[in-house]
């Protein structure tokens, strides 16, 4: 089955350094990952994907996320962490359907604290 | 530009009692999908809709059924809300036929069952 795990439930950082989230899949096949960010009492906004290519991915605020084939990660990160960065964050991947589409495998989150 | 809109934000329900979540989408896509999110769990799917007139079993549709009203609109309903039924609702959707296209989420239906 296809799948991802984000190994820290929480991660604590001050802002100005560096930020990593974590996540690692288990996939059969190439693998189609995601990450999503979520602000306290909104939706999940997309920050980033992962589908062939480079395996440095650029995304948006600021945000890359490095696949890694050998270790079967795909590590979020901020070189600068903001205190604007505090959120939920999740990985996911991508599983196809029987019906032409695909669903996505959520990670249980990472809660993101950058203090001041 | 609303994107994904999720009817109520709020509700509280006895046990026992029904509710209909609605979910609305304006930006022609044709995929839609039900998520629940409870602590420690991430996001779980509930039911998806691949096109109008199509729903799919996710990975936990017991005690739920869905409706794709049309393109546009896709409803989640609770029949006999249980405890268990407590979480915050996300409604979803996203572009069929291209892979590479994420899905585009709502800002939830906070739903509590006493």
């Amino acid at each position: 089955a296809q799948s991802v795990a984000q190994p820290e439930d929480q991660v604590n950082v001050a802002e100005g350094n560096p930020l990593t989230v974590k996540c690692t899949y288990s996939v059969s096949g190439n693998p189609y990952l995601f990450w999503y960010v979520q602000y306290p009492n909104r939706g999940l906004q997309f920050l980033l994907k992962y589908i062939t290519g480079d395996n440095l991915v650029k995304g948006s605020y600021g945000f890359e996320a490095e696949f890694n084939k050998s270790q079967t990660s795909f590590h979020l990160k901020k070189p600068s962490a903001l205190v604007s960065d505090s959120a939920l964050y999740f990985c996911a991947v991508r599983v196809f359907s029987s019906s032409n589409d695909y669903k996505l495998s959520f990670g249980a989150g990472t809660t993101v604290t950058v203090r001041a | 530009n609303a994107g994904v809109t999720q009817t109520p934000k709020f509700q509280v329900l006895k046990t026992g009692q029904s509710m209909t979540l609605q979910c609305a989408q304006d930006m022609n896509h044709n995929s839609m999908y039900w998520y629940r999110q409870d602590p420690g769990m991430g996001l779980r799917l509930i039911y998806y809709s691949a096109s109008e007139g199509t729903t799919d079993k996710g990975e936990v549709p017991n005690g739920y059924n869905v409706s794709r009203l049309n393109k546009r609109e896709f409803s989640l309903r609770l029949e006999s809300a249980a405890p268990s039924q407590t979480s915050v609702y996300f409604c979803a959707s996203r572009v069929t036929g291209d892979s590479n296209q994420p899905q585009h989420f709502g800002d939830g239906t906070r739903l509590s069952i006493l």
